[in-house]
């Protein structure tokens, strides 16, 4: 069974930072990773995802994420953060064996310091 | 422009009460999945559905109840068998085989 780590609960980054989210998944194929991101009272929306080919992604929202499977993580990460960017961000896996139940983080809370 | 429709964004009930949310999709997408979320508790997965008339309970299905009678509409109904049903509720749907989801705005259920 898969399974995903978020080890942060909260991070605090001051605006115009840059911000690293960290992702450890257990998985014993390469899968399917997602990065979900939501606002307060609204539901999740896609930032990126991988399936294959090349390891670093590039989503919406000027968000990247890299999978590097050596280490079993999918980091998601933006080189200068915007107020706006203060939500809750989910990292995912979905099975590569056509699964339709993806696995979730528990999510980490990203606060931002004007 | 395809979406995925929940309804009503608020809702409260009385105790002993059942109440039922709506979910409807016009993005033709086969899979469906109803989601519990509290503060702190990350997203808990109710009931699922990968065709139509056809559903699974997930990790937490115990007194809720869902239908697929259509492929567009995937209801669930909170009944006064949950126990402690005020929470945030999600609504999804997929191509299917990937995990990749669209989610519904929510609808926030407060139990007086």
């Amino acid at each position: 069974a898969q399974s995903v780590t978020q080890p942060d609960i909260h991070i605090t980054v001051s605006e115009g930072a840059s911000l690293e989210l960290r992702c450890n998944y257990s998985y014993g194929a390469t899968p399917y990773l997602f990065w979900y991101v939501q606002s307060p009272g609204q539901g999740l929306q896609l930032l990126l995802k991988y399936f294959s080919g090349d390891t670093l992604v590039q989503g919406i929202k000027g968000f990247e994420a890299e999978f590097k499977r050596s280490q079993s993580s999918f980091n998601l990460r933006k080189p200068s953060v915007h107020w706006s960017d203060a939500a809750e961000y989910f990292c995912a896996v979905g099975a590569t064996g056509g699964s339709y139940i993806p696995t979730f983080g528990r999510g980490t809370s990203l606060i931002v310091h004007p | 422009d395809g979406g995925i429709t929940q309804s009503p964004k608020y809702l409260f009930r009385k105790e002993g009460q059942n109440v039922t949310l709506s979910c409807e999709q016009n993005l033709n997408h086969d899979a469906m999945y109803w989601y519990r979320q509290d503060p702190g508790q990350g997203l808990r997965l109710i009931y699922y559905s990968q065709i139509v008339n056809d559903f699974q309970k997930g990790d937490i299905a115990e007194g809720y109840s869902v239908s697929r009678e259509k492929k567009e509409s995937f209801p669930l109904t909170v009944t006064s068998a949950q126990k402690n049903p005020t929470a945030f509720y999600l609504c999804a749907s997929s191509i299917g085989g990937t995990g990749e989801l669209f989610f519904g705005e929510g609808s926030r259920l407060t139990v007086l």
